[in-house]
């Protein structure tokens, strides 16, 4: 059960667009359309932003979007606002169980 | 509401026990599978185990595999992971969590989590 890599960190300003890598195997990313993304703040818990690769829950922002090619997931957060300063989680199924990326910080310049 | 209310952590010496808890409300807790997940100081999120609505199917990552087990009371809508043989490396804040589909299997798609209990391993 590798983890996921993520870049450790990412910028943008406000206004502007980041995307998030998430790089798996074909045990995970590239067979399964079972990919998460989670916000996280400091001292807060994670919050729920992408199943299914690119869906959407209720009440999430449509600023939030995601995509999957081959072994690579992405979160594309477009309109950089102040607040989407946080911790980004990727997380994909496995056999074996569900697996996270590292995480990446993600700073509003 | 739906809301997920941890309990049981604190500072335990190596290799000692504990049990954690997590009370449940605001949906048909018996319909869906539930997810521990713990972050280390200052780390990444880790999935730890989860256990299927019926509490018939149960799953470990390989680090909890042996030390860790996890149930459920379907009649007090209450999680419990009960942690054996402490170690410092188990140091972490540990969530529950509500897989967002009624499946059996956990597919990393949570869609509610608790604020979490501390738990931390130290002589």
């Amino acid at each position: 059960q590798s983890a996921l890599t993520q870049p450790a960190s990412v910028s943008g300003s406000p206004g502007q667009s980041i995307t998030i890598s998430c790089t798996g195997t074909s045990s995970d990313i590239g067979t399964y359309n079972y990919v998460s993304w989670y916000q996280q703040h400091p001292g807060k818990a994670p919050k729920f932003i992408i199943y299914d690769v690119s869906n959407r829950p209720s009440g999430i922002s449509n600023r939030f979007s995601a995509s999957k090619s081959g072994n690579t997931a992405s979160l594309t957060i477009s309109g950089l606002q102040a607040e989407d300063e946080a911790d980004y989680y990727c997380s994909s199924y496995t056999t074996s169980g569900p697996v996270f990326g590292g995480g990446t910080k993600l700073t509003v310049l | 509401e739906v809301l997920l209310v941890e309990s049981g952590g604190g500072l335990v010496q190596p290799g000692g026990s504990l049990r954690l808890s997590c009370a449940t409300s605001g949906f048909t807790f018996d319909t869906y599978t539930m997810s521990w997940v713990r972050q280390a100081p200052g780390k990444g999120l880790e999935w730890v185990s989860a256990i299927s609505g019926s509490g018939g199917s149960t799953y470990y990552s390989d680090s909890a595999k042996g030390r860790f087990t996890i149930s459920r009371d379907n009649s007090k809508n209450t999680l419990y992971l009960q942690i054996s043989r402490l170690r410092a490396e188990d140091t972490a804040l540990y969530y529950c969590a509500k897989d967002y589909r009624t499946v059996t299997q956990p597919r990393g798609a949570f869609d509610i989590w608790g604020q979490g209990t501390m738990v931390t391993v130290s002589s």
